[in-house]
């Protein structure tokens, strides 16, 4: 069965230290990726996917077919960052969600 | 802001009671779906519709009910033989499916849905 897991349920750092939330999918075929974001009293909304190969809010994601990982990055992490981070594979026409990681960036 | 919306914010149900969440989108979108967000699982796909008068069953769909009579909208029934209903529950849409499915989707706000 297709598979996203996100192992962290929780990631705390300081304003401008790096981030890395960890997203691996289990997928045979070429898969379709993705990172949602919610913050605070907002809707969960799309950051990004891996076909853009964008950066959106100096977040970026590679899709590594070896690691099977689409890790979500960013070099110096704003307090404005902290949210729940949700990755999501497509399958056929459905989207899998990991179960999300919380960042906290503290001041 | 518009788009999708998702009411009430806030439901309660007694047992055995059957109870309706409601959807509408006017964004002109084909797909359309309803996921579960519990605590520690992330969102699992309840129901979905490609296209209107047309649905199907998603991962958790046992004591679940949907319906797509129009394009805009696309109720959710929590029933009584849902013995956990206790969630939060979120619908999305889509542009469509298929050959464009790397489409993003955009959710609603979402309800709570609380057992009396």
């Amino acid at each position: 069965a297709q598979r996203v897991t996100q192992p962290e349920k929780l990631l705390s750092v300081f304003k401008g230290a790096p981030v890395e939330l960890k997203c691996n999918y289990s997928y045979s075929g070429s898969p379709e990726l993705f990172w949602y974001v919610q913050y605070s009293r907002q809707r969960l909304q799309l950051l990004l996917r891996h076909i853009s190969r964008e950066s959106i809010k100096g977040f970026t994601a590679d899709l590594n077919k070896g690691e099977t990982s689409f890790h979500l990055k960013k070099p110096f992490a704003q307090e404005e960052d902290s949210a729940m981070y949700y990755c999501a594979s497509r399958r056929t026409d459905k989207l899998i969600f990991g179960t999300g990681t919380r960042l906290q960036v503290f001041p | 802001d518009g788009g999708i919306t998702q009411s009430p914010k806030y439901l309660f149900r007694k047992e055995g009671q059957n109870v309706t969440l409601s959807c509408e989108q006017n964004l002109n979108h084909d797909a359309m779906y309803w996921y579960r967000q519990d605590p520690g699982q992330g969102l699992r796909l309840i129901y979905y519709s490609q296209i209107v008068n047309d649905f199907q069953k998603g991962d958790i769909a046992e004591g679940y009910s949907v319906s797509r009579e129009k394009k805009e909208s696309f109720p959710l029934t929590v029933t009584s033989a849902q013995k956990n209903p206790t969630a939060f529950y979120l619908c999305a849409s889509s542009i469509g499916t298929g050959q464009i499915s790397n489409q993003p989707q955009h959710f609603g706000d979402g309800t709570r849905l609380s057992i009396l």
